[in-house]
């Protein structure tokens, strides 16, 4: 089976940095992806890495560790509306239907 | 630019009765197309998936089917719903030919009663 975790909750203050973790065993590996997600809304792209290392994307950064099984999502400058629910995905194959495993979301509150 | 349209927005529909979700895609040609559920609190569960024209690829097996008539139409439909068909349906589409990206239409909440 298909193993992808990452907490449940996180809570920070506004101004605040937050790491989500996710680590995943899955049979192969062809991508991993966060998404995020407001309540009652659907889930919007924030990040992919296929290689390891740091990808930056303004006050968001996504690393990599494919030895590891792992990577993680760095919310800097916390601001209110960066509470939501942060999904972690891999692609598991490099077929072309390009479907995705995700986790259960971590969801973040961010408090004033 | 590509857009995905999904209707409706929330469906309140009693036990037994059939279901017909639907799902479109713009601006782009022969998009792979996905169907989740996500239940409460819980991650999304990849239902069907299609390459192309009536292709479609069930993940698990369950008590809904799905279709695809033209090449940006996607179908969810049942006919008879059961009470833990309530969720959050997502249609999603990515480029074809082992695309990457995942883009989501805005859900319909079905509550089965």
């Amino acid at each position: 089976g298909q193993n992808i975790d990452q907490p449940t909750e996180m809570t920070a203050t506004e101004g605040a940095i937050v790491q989500i973790n996710c680590t995943y065993q899955t049979s192969g590996f062809n991508g991993l992806f966060w998404y995020q997600q407001h309540a009652g809304e659907a889930p919007t792209f924030l990040s992919y890495n296929v290689l390891d290392g740091l990808e930056e994307k303004g006050r968001f950064s996504s690393f990599l560790s494919r030895s590891k099984g792992y990577s993680y999502l760095l919310l800097k400058e916390l601001q209110m509306k960066d509470s939501a629910s942060y999904l972690c995905a891999v692609r598991v194959s490099t077929d072309s239907w390009g479907k995705l495993q995700f986790g259960a979301g971590t969801q973040v509150v961010v408090t004033p | 630019s590509q857009t995905i349209h999904q209707w409706p927005a929330t469906l309140v529909q009693p036990v037994g009765s059939p279901l017909s979700l639907e799902c479109t895609v713009e601006g782009t040609s022969n998009p792979n197309l996905y169907w989740y559920r996500q239940a409460a609190g819980r991650g999304l569960q990849l239902l069907f998936y299609s390459v192309g024209i009536g292709q479609i690829s069930s993940e698990v097996p369950q008590n809904l089917s799905a279709s695809r008539p033209q090449d940006r139409q996607f179908i969810l439909s049942s006919k008879k719903l059961l009470l833990s068909d309530s969720g959050f349906y997502l249609c999603a589409w990515g480029p074809g030919a082992g695309g990457n990206i995942q883009y989501f239409g805005a859900g319909t909440r079905l509550s089965v009663l």
